[in-house]
């Protein structure tokens, strides 16, 4: 089957420690996403890429970076700078970055902090 | 900023046809408007978009006012597994800038 799938479902994070959230995506599309969601909000944008090589700053990139070296993979690094970390993290994806495509999203990874 | 305005919740009993609103005032000619749905602790689910036309498919039917400041989400005929939140957004920028920005949502709990 054809989606994106999103692993750990749960991870935590230490104090100090660097973790990474995985993203793959087996539907050929150029653009991928990270959206990250905190308790009875809206999801906000971190990090967007348009195409392999190539990635963007979202609205709250601070704390986090991101890698693009293969179209079906979008990984992302929640840093130490990042200060609040504990947010459900979900990752999507478009045929192309433009205004007429829809998203495909994966089920999410929930990140917690120990 | 999200650009679009729902209510916070809704309720709607199971069978009957559900009816979303949402308001998006700013919106310019050639920003589209997006439905989607997430069902807890997963991710959002693509349901309808349209420009300026009404659109309808499988799953829901949307209706966008002429003047394109409103529309509204159908579900013809809501069952207990409607039960989300519906998220109204509105397409910002244009051409490869455009990325969709997500606000609060409605909660729709549909009742037996």
């Amino acid at each position: 089957d054809g989606g994106i799938t999103q692993s750990p479902k749960y991870l935590f994070r230490k104090e100090g420690q660097n973790v990474t959230l995985s993203c793959e995506q087996n539907l050929n599309h150029d653009a991928m996403y990270w959206y990250r969601q905190d308790p009875g909000q809206g999801l906000r944008l971190i990090y967007y890429s348009q195409i392999v090589n190539d990635f963007q700053k979202g609205d709250i990139a601070e704390g986090y970076s991101v890698s693009r070296e293969k179209k079906e993979s979008f990984p992302l690094t929640v840093t130490s700078a990042q200060k609040n970390p504990t947010a459900f993290y979900l990752c999507a994806s478009s045929q192309q970055f433009a205004t007429n495509e829809k998203l495909f999203f994966g089920s999410g990874t929930q990140l917690s902090v120990l | 900023d999200a650009k679009t305005t729902q209510p916070p919740s809704m309720d709607c009993a199971e069978g009957r046809a559900a009816n979303l609103p949402c308001n998006h005032s700013t919106i310019s000619g050639n920003e589209y408007v997006y439905w989607y749905r997430q069902i807890h602790s997963q991710g959002p689910q693509y349901i309808i978009h349209g420009l300026k036309n009404n659109e309808t498919n499988e799953m829901a039917s949307l209706i966008i006012t002429e003047d394109r400041k409103s529309s509204t989400l159908i579900l013809p005929h809501a069952t207990l597994r409607d039960t989300a939140v519906y998220y109204c957004i509105v397409r910002v920028g244009s051409g490869n800038t455009g990325k969709l920005i997500f606000g609060q949502g409605t909660t729709l709990q549909v009742k037996p």
